[in-house]
């Protein structure tokens, strides 16, 4: 019963250096969720997935990127890592796009220095 | 978009007392309120929700209210436990439109309940 999976669990990067924060889920689930966590800041959106084969700008997208590779993957890319981007990444995925709950994954805590 | 607002930031109480976490938000056409509960390295977790067609709903110790004329939900959580210590977080979600699939969250508030 693995339900949401996130890797790495850690990581530090310098600037200027490219990384891929890899989620699985294992609920059959349609839409999949980035989201960064800043203190102060709450839960901001980075990108979503509605469905298998859509990908969507939330909040802040800038330094982003992200991949829909099937319907249990969603990655998260960081081309070029600046310091502002440290903070910690939750992935989440819901059954559909709709009221349905959302489960969250454990988190991965990004350096970068 | 949507915007999802949350106070207070931080809540002290007694053991016993209650709490009460109050939201709002701007997109009328958002239908679904859900709360989320995040403890200490971990990601968070539902803990109730609500939807756009009842004004509130109760599981044991904690209800919730939705006003959707104010456009504001709030949390509370009566009869308080240490064990309820914990980050809490209000979100709203657009069933339609552009923003199919949206799930927007408030900035958390840090619920301390002392013994």
């Amino acid at each position: 019963n693995a339900g949401v999976t996130q890797t790495p669990k850690f990581q530090v990067l310098k600037t200027g250096q490219s990384m891929t924060l890899q989620c699985a889920q294992d609920m059959n689930h349609n839409s999949m969720y980035w989201y960064r966590q800043d203190p102060g800041m709450g839960l901001r959106l980075i990108y979503y997935s509605a469905s298998e084969g859509t990908t969507d700008k939330g909040e802040v997208p800038n330094g982003y990127n992200v991949s829909r590779l099937n319907k249990r993957e969603f990655s998260l890319r960081l081309e070029s890592a600046a310091p502002s981007q440290t903070s910690v990444y939750f992935c989440a995925s819901r059954a559909t796009g709709r009221d349905t709950e959302a489960f969250f994954g454990q988190g991965t805590r990004l350096t970068v220095v | 978009g949507e915007n999802v607002e949350q106070h207070p930031s931080t809540l002290s109480v007694q053991e016993g007392d209650s709490a009460v976490i109050k939201c709002t938000y701007s997109d009328s056409a958002s239908n679904y309120f859900p709360w989320y509960k995040q403890e200490l390295g971990k990601g968070p977790q539902l803990i109730i929700d609500i939807r756009s067609n009842v004004g509130e709903k109760k599981d044991q110790r904690i209800a919730v209210t939705l006003n959707k004329t104010a456009k504001h939900f709030s949390l509370h959580i009566t009869e308080t436990q240490p064990e309820d210590s914990a980050v809490y977080f209000c979100a709203a979600s657009n069933a339609g439109g552009t923003s199919y699939g949206k799930l927007t969250f408030g900035q958390g508030t840090i619920l301390t309940v002392h013994p």
